[in-house]
């Protein structure tokens, strides 16, 4: 089976700009988080959707929004792009499986904003 | 959510044992210990998840004393591959889904 697959692999954008990351997550995986991670850090939690609905959001500013489709695939926007905004954004998804906790991630999108 | 500890940096040669302690004093009942494994410009990767006493899969083992406020991973005979950032996370129901990652410790294998 098809792990999780995150496109684009890199992105190089401006300051201002807006981009769109997207994450399909493992088929039979209702639940889709999304992660920063800058250089040298642990990543950072940003939002989890499960069912298609918001069920957690990180300390991330309003700039960053999210969204899940019907087929669970799920879309990272962040508006006005900062110089801060650069990082690997991870996306991982999982089943609802409580008890085990364990979330599969996927390669990765490296966005550079210049 | 439980906060970690653990160590920046541990090194180690080929065909040693690694052992990880991770500190998590203010634990909750309901938190499960998990441990992941992160190569350079991958996503992590889960390794192994316990509540009490040992865990072992066939890649390492988790042991939890019976206070539960720290955690050893033991990585068996490191290999060159295992050079990697480990990262050690306490949570329950609540995070799932919102992990909450520390800075991990990054582990360099040598031969």
């Amino acid at each position: 089976d098809a792990g999780v697959t995150q496109s684009p692999t890199h992105l190089i954008k401006t300051r201002g700009q807006h981009v769109t990351l997207r994450c399909s997550p493992i088929s039979g995986h209702k639940s889709v988080s999304w992660y920063q991670q800058v250089l040298g850090q642990g990543p950072q939690f940003i939002f989890q959707y499960y069912e298609k609905e918001e069920r957690g959001r990180g300390n991330f500013p309003d700039r960053f929004s999210a969204r899940q489709f019907p087929n669970y695939s799920s879309e990272l926007n962040v508006n006005a792009l900062l110089l801060g905004d650069s990082a690997l954004y991870l996306c991982a998804s999982s089943t609802n499986s409580q008890g085990r906790y364990e979330q599969y991630f996927g390669p990765g999108t490296r966005l550079t904003v210049t | 959510l439980a906060k970690t500890t653990q160590p920046i940096s541990m090194d180690s040669y080929e065909g040693q044992e690694v052992n990880i302690t991770c500190s998590h004093n203010n634990i909750a009942t309901n938190d499960y210990i998990t441990w992941y494994q992160q190569f350079p410009s991958q996503g992590p990767r889960f390794i192994i998840q316990g509540y009490k006493t040992k865990v072992t899969n066939e890649v390492a083992s988790l042991f939890i004393p019976a206070d539960r406020k720290s955690s050893t991973l033991s990585l068996p005979r490191v290999s060159l591959s295992d050079t990697a950032v480990y990262y050690c996370l306490v949570g329950g129901a609540d995070s799932w889904g919102k992990l909450q990652f520390g800075a991990g410790t990054q582990v360099v294998v040598t031969p």
